[in-house]
């Protein structure tokens, strides 16, 4: 069974700090991982994902993540955040390659970022 | 222009009673998805479709039904709703694949008394 673990439920910063949000899987096929930002009050949109190739992927607004099959890991990563920042951060990885996948969700990481 | 509908976006209904969520994606995707949020559980899969009149059981589908009438529209039923089912509701849509992300709607907040 696949899982996929986000171990800090929350995580509060400053503006303009560096902001590091873990991921964690167990899954030992071909791997989708992906992150996904809710702000407040609305629906989850797509923020990146990586199946092959360079295990660093850019995403929209600075964001990015790096592919650790090693340490079963996809952490996201900002180098400066803004306080538009702040929202809910899921990780997810896909239970299959085929068709019929569905994704796998982590409980998600609360960014705060202070003025 | 939004891609992923939800209606309605607030609901408060009575416990015994008829609930119908709809959902209507503009994406052509081959797959849509129901989940529910609550707090302290993430987002949790309750049904979810590959296709036109296809319908799947996720992770808890229990006391809940769902219908695939078109490409577009994706139903979630509530037959006798229970307080239980208080929560927040999202539909998804996707193309076919384990790499296609998903594209969320807005939510419909549903409340059970």
């Amino acid at each position: 069974t696949q899982t996929v673990s986000q171990s800090d439920a929350h995580v509060t910063v400053f503006e303009g700090d560096s902001v590091e949000l873990r991921c964690n899987y167990s899954y030992g096929g071909s791997i989708y991982l992906s992150w996904y930002i809710q702000h407040h009050g609305r629906g989850l949109q797509f923020l990146l994902k990586y199946y092959s190739g360079n295990p660093v992927v850019q995403g929209v607004n600075g964001f990015k993540a790096e592919f650790s099959k090693s340490d079963s890991s996809f952490h996201l990563r900002k180098a400066s955040v803004h306080w538009s920042d702040s929202a809910v951060y899921f990780c997810a990885v896909s239970d299959n390659v085929g068709d019929n996948s569905k994704l796998i969700w982590g409980l998600g990481t609360s960014l705060v970022v202070n003025p | 222009e939004a891609a992923v509908t939800q209606s309605p976006r607030n609901k408060v209904a009575v416990t015994g009673g008829k609930v119908t969520l709809s959902c209507n994606q503009t994406n052509n995707h081959n797959n849509m998805y129901w989940y529910r949020q609550d707090t302290g559980h993430g987002l949790r899969l309750i049904h979810y479709s590959y296709g036109a009149g296809s319908t799947e059981k996720g992770d808890i589908p229990d006391g809940y039904k769902a219908s695939r009438p078109s490409q577009e529209n994706f139903s979630l039923i509530l037959e006798l709703a229970t307080p239980s089912q208080t929560s927040v509701y999202f539909c998804a849509s996707g193309d076919a694949g384990g790499y296609a992300e998903q594209f969320f709607g807005p939510g419909t907040r549903l409340t059970v008394l």
